[in-house]
């Protein structure tokens, strides 16, 4: 167990639809990071968290946004959901920024249909 | 920010067989992280390589980071079952655009 708790698991939604993906990092854990990850793909990094600010972006598409709150849980909005949408997110967590140890959680398993 | 690439992307050896993936930059590396996949799991944190020329060493698995801290391997012994998966090397210093690979995924024959 990572220590890193995602929600929900697996989410089926159809096509123009809106989600809200969750993640609440390890305890203590300041950064928390999103990537998605298609099949056969590797891990596309969306975008970073420190502190309830963000930090870094990646290739994240206009229709995500995300969010860290106070207590540093951290939400992925997804909206106008496409097929290709489908993925697993996952989120990890790590006490700094980049540069040290990433606790991933399980993931949430999209599928857009 | 800076892509490491990993070679191989497959690799398909018997149970007991030596196994080893390459990460290559053209540029310095503040430091390396290795994670590893296994099939439907999330990436696990393996180790961090911060120093030129460092070796460490978990049990079969020894991870190296190049003397021109442009490169590093993993290097199993004696492959088993449980190594099968996605094996990752991501360049994870101030960097702060974490970009993966596609790593090197590891199949076993038992």
């Amino acid at each position: 167990d990572s220590g890193v708790t995602q929600t929900p698991k697996h989410l089926i939604t159809a096509t123009g639809q809106r989600v809200t993906l969750r993640c609440s990092p390890r305890s203590g854990d300041l950064s928390v990071y999103w990537y998605q990850q298609s099949l056969d793909q590797g891990l596309q990094f969306l975008i970073q968290y420190y502190n309830g600010e963000e930090r870094a972006k990646g290739n994240i598409l206009e229709r995500f946004s995300a969010q860290q709150f106070p207590d540093l849980h951290s939400e992925l909005n997804l909206s106008s959901l496409e097929l290709g949408d489908s993925a697993l997110y996952f989120c990890a967590s790590s006490a700094q920024g980049s540069g040290t140890e990433a606790f991933f959680g399980q993931g949430t398993r999209l599928t857009v249909v | 920010g800076q892509q490491v690439m990993q070679i191989p992307q497959y690799q398909h050896v018997q149970e007991g067989e030596d196994f080893t993936t390459y990460c290559n930059s053209s540029t310095t590396l503040s430091n390396i992280q290795w994670y590893k996949q296994r099939p439907g799991g999330h990436p696990v944190f393996l180790i961090q390589l911060v120093k030129s020329g460092e070796v460490k060493k978990q049990k079969r698995l020894t991870f190296q980071f190049g003397e021109a801290k442009k490169n590093s391997s993993l290097h199993i012994t004696a492959t088993q079952t449980t190594d099968v998966g996605t094996y990752f090397c991501i360049n994870a210093g101030n960097n702060r655009k974490l970009i993966w690979g596609l790593g090197t995924s590891l199949a076993v024959n038992p």
